[in-house]
C-alpha cells in the first residue's frame, strides 16, 4: 500500500532563511509519480511540481529546489531566502501507476515564515 | 483564464438538511475530484468521474453522493449533513488519458461547510 510520511507537523522560520520539508514516501510500485502542493490560508491547493519516479534529477524553480532520492525514497523540498509569502501548508503527495489509483497526501507541513 | 470554480465558497446547512455543492471547469479536462478536508488534515479522496465513469471510494459514505451531468460540472450532494461533516470540500480537475491518475490535479477554491 502506498504511504507518504511528513514528520515535520509544523516550523516557523524567519524570513530569509532557507528551510527544508521532509517527504517521505512508501510504495511497491516501480513506476509512480510525487508531488508538491502549497495550500495558503485562502485554501485553495496549488500545484507546485510533479516528478515520475524514473527522473531522479534535482530540480530548482527560483527560489523553490526539490531533491528526490529513491535510496531513501525521500522527495524533500527545499524554499532558499523564505518570504513571508511562503507561509501556508505544503502537502507532498503520491500516485503510482497501476491502474486507476488515487492521489495519496501525506499530512502537511504548516510553514510559518516570520518577518 | 482556465479554472476550477467553486460555489459557493461558504455555505451553512442544517443537521440533516440536503445541501448540494457545485464545481465547474473551464479546463476540458476528463476526470473530476471531490475531497473532503477537515480542519488540520490533508484532503480525503471521496470519489472522482473519469470520463463518465464514477469511482467510489470504499470507505465514502453512502451520505455522500455525486453527479457530472457533462465535462463542465460535477456536484457532491449530502443527504443528511451530520456534525461530522463540517469540512472544507474541494473539487479537482485533471487530463489523464492513459487510464491512470498521474497528472497534477487543479483544485478550486474549496466550499466550506459548517452544519448547525
Amino acid at each position: 500500500a502506498q504511504k507518504v510520511t511528513q514528520a515535520q507537523t509544523e516550523i516557523s522560520v524567519v524570513e530569509k532563511e532557507d528551510v527544508t520539508l521532509d517527504c517521505v514516501y512508501e510504495t511497491r510500485d516501480t513506476t509512480y509519480y510525487l508531488f508538491w502542493y502549497k495550500q495558503p490560508p485562502s485554501g485553495e491547493l496549488v500545484f507546485l511540481i510533479r516528478r515520475n519516479s524514473f527522473d531522479e534529477q534535482n530540480e530548482i524553480s527560483g527560489r523553490y529546489s526539490w531533491n528526490f532520492q529513491k535510496s531513501t525514497s525521500s522527495f524533500n523540498f527545499t524554499i532558499t531566502a523564505s518570504q513571508v509569502v511562503d507561509s501556508a501548508v505544503y502537502f507532498c503527495a503520491l500516485s503510482e501507476d497501476s491502474g486507476n489509483t488515487p492521489l495519496v497526501f501525506g499530512k502537511g507541513t504548516r510553514l510559518s515564515v516570520i518577518a | 483564464d482556465a479554472m476550477v470554480i467553486q460555489n459557493p465558497r461558504y455555505q451553512v446547512t442544517q443537521f440533516g438538511k440536503p445541501v448540494t455543492l457545485s464545481c465547474s471547469q473551464t479546463l476540458n479536462h476528463n476526470v473530476m475530484y471531490w475531497y473532503q478536508q477537515k480542519s488540520s488534515q490533508a484532503p480525503k479522496l471521496l470519489f472522482h468521474y473519469y470520463d463518465k465513469d464514477f469511482n467510489n471510494e470504499a470507505d465514502t459514505p453512502d451520505n455522500f453522493q455525486s453527479r457530472r451531468p457533462n465535462t463542465s460540472f460535477c456536484f457532491l450532494d449530502i443527504r443528511s449533513p451530520g456534525l461530522g461533516d463540517a469540512a472544507m470540500y474541494l473539487c479537482a480537475t485533471s487530463r489523464d488519458d492513459m487510464g491512470g491518475l498521474n497528472n497534477e490535479q487543479f483544485f478550486g477554491p474549496g466550499t466550506r461547510l459548517t452544519v448547525l
